[in-house]
Order: C-alpha cells, then sequence, then structure tokens
C-alpha cells in the first residue's frame, strides 16, 4: 500500500538554525498538509497545500514557518529561525481529495528537538 | 469554535476484554468523524470514519457511531487483542473545511 514518507525520523537543531523537515506524499493525492504535536498535548493543524500555493493555515503557522513542493514528489516544512518551542513531532499528510469525506494518510512523523 | 474531548488515557485491560473510549465533539454544522490509531513508533493510521448522524464506521473489530443527539462518536470493540495496544485519536473535519482536529489520543494497553 502506497505510504507518505517523512526523513529524517529525528532531527536535532541548536535554537536560532534554520531546520527544513521533508514529505514525500502518496504519488497521485494532490492534497498536502502538515501537523504537529507537541509532548503531551493534541495533534495541530499548521497548514494544507493544493496547486502550488498555501489553501489554509493556523495562527500557528508564522512568518517563521513556509512550505514548499520543490518537484514533483517532495513536500518540504522550512522552520527559518527555531525556538526552543518548536520542539514537537511533525507530521505531513496527503489526500487525494479535499473534505470530510476523504482521508487523509499521514507519515510516521520528524521529532524535532530544538537545544 | 471546533473543538474534539476523549477520554483520559492510559487504559489497560485484559486480553478479550470490551474496551470503550469516549469521545464528544463541538462543531458548527456536520462534522466528518474519524478515529485514527497509532502503533508504537508508527504514524497515524485511519482506523474508521463516519461522515453522518446515525453512520456507523467499522475496521478490524472496532466501531463508533456517529451520534448527532450527543455529539458523540464512541469507539468500541468487543474483545481486544494484545495488538490493539496503541494510542487512539478521535478527530473531526468540519462542514466546508480540510483540516483534521484532533483529540488529545488515549493510550491502550493490552496485557495477556
Amino acid at each position: 500500500e502506497p505510504e507518505v514518507t517523512q526523513t529524517p525520523s529525528h532531527q536535532v537543531t541548536q535554537m536560532g538554525q534554520e531546520v527544513i523537515l521533508r514529505c514525500v506524499p502518496i504519488s497521485n493525492h494532490l492534497y498536502f498538509y502538515w501537523y504537529r504535536q507537541i509532548l503531551g498535548q493534541k495533534v495541530e493543524f499548521l497548514v494544507s497545500f493544493y496547486n502550488n500555493e498555501i489553501s489554509e493555515k493556523s495562527e500557528i503557522f508564522d512568518d517563521q514557518f513556509s512550505v514548499e513542493r520543490p518537484d514533483g514528489s517532495n513536500f518540504t516544512l522550512k522552520i527559518r529561525s527555531t525556538k526552543l518551542e518548536d520542539s514537537a513531532m511533525y507530521f505531513c499528510a496527503s489526500s487525494d481529495r479535499q473534505g470530510g469525506n476523504q482521508p487523509q494518510h499521514f507519515g510516521d512523523g520528524t521529532r524535532l528537538s530544538i537545544l | 469554535g471546533n473543538s474534539v474531548t476523549q477520554m483520559e488515557g492510559p487504559v489497560t485491560l485484559s486480553e478479550e476484554a470490551f474496551l470503550t473510549i469516549n469521545c464528544t465533539y463541538t462543531a458548527t454544522g456536520y462534522p466528518s468523524l474519524f478515529w485514527y490509531v497509532q502503533y508504537p513508533g508508527e504514524g497515524l493510521q485511519l482506523l474508521l470514519k463516519a461522515t453522518k448522524a446515525d453512520d456507523k464506521g467499522s475496521n478490524k473489530g472496532f466501531e463508533a457511531t456517529y451520534r448527532k443527539e450527543t455529539t458523540s462518536f464512541h469507539l468500541e470493540k468487543g474483545s481486544v487483542q494484545v495488538s490493539d495496544s496503541a494510542v487512539y485519536f478521535c478527530a473531526l473535519i468540519p462542514t466546508g473545511a480540510n483540516n483534521l482536529f484532533f483529540g488529545t489520543g488515549t493510550r491502550l494497553t493490552v496485557i495477556p
């Protein structure tokens, strides 16, 4: 069964550094998402992406965050200047259509640790 | 606003016991409702879903019924197995939206 893959599985970065989290969505999917889960808290929506542009974003997704689909397969989340509170598990997801009828398929996540 | 409230965990059950994990939601309109499962070391996997009132989602022996009158979507399984040990997340997508709102997750441990 096709899978969403995320790399790396664990990223350790110094505060203030830039970090890029990578995702390869399922190949025929058109809608892409990033979520994060701070330890002990809920999984929270960050951003959705369709047709090479952001379609929706939460208040968490401020100017420090950006997303990009640099080629036909990768979908990246960049944090420009990391803060301690960015430490979390980041999940990428994709779906072939949008809306409540279409399940989102998740990757295994990248654990980001900011020192 | 939109939110999901899940039963606090962790939950520990013996094999073949009956499982209920409570989930209630707040949303406008008619959200779609989901249960996701996260096995150790893995990502979130869709377990089941229901998209309208009175729908029952089912998969792998798990069931949940969309109850509009009580705004609930409780997860049940008649006889749990050790392999069901995981974290279970209740979630919703509001009408007209595309992003998921998750509950806090409930860790289930099944002991032989």
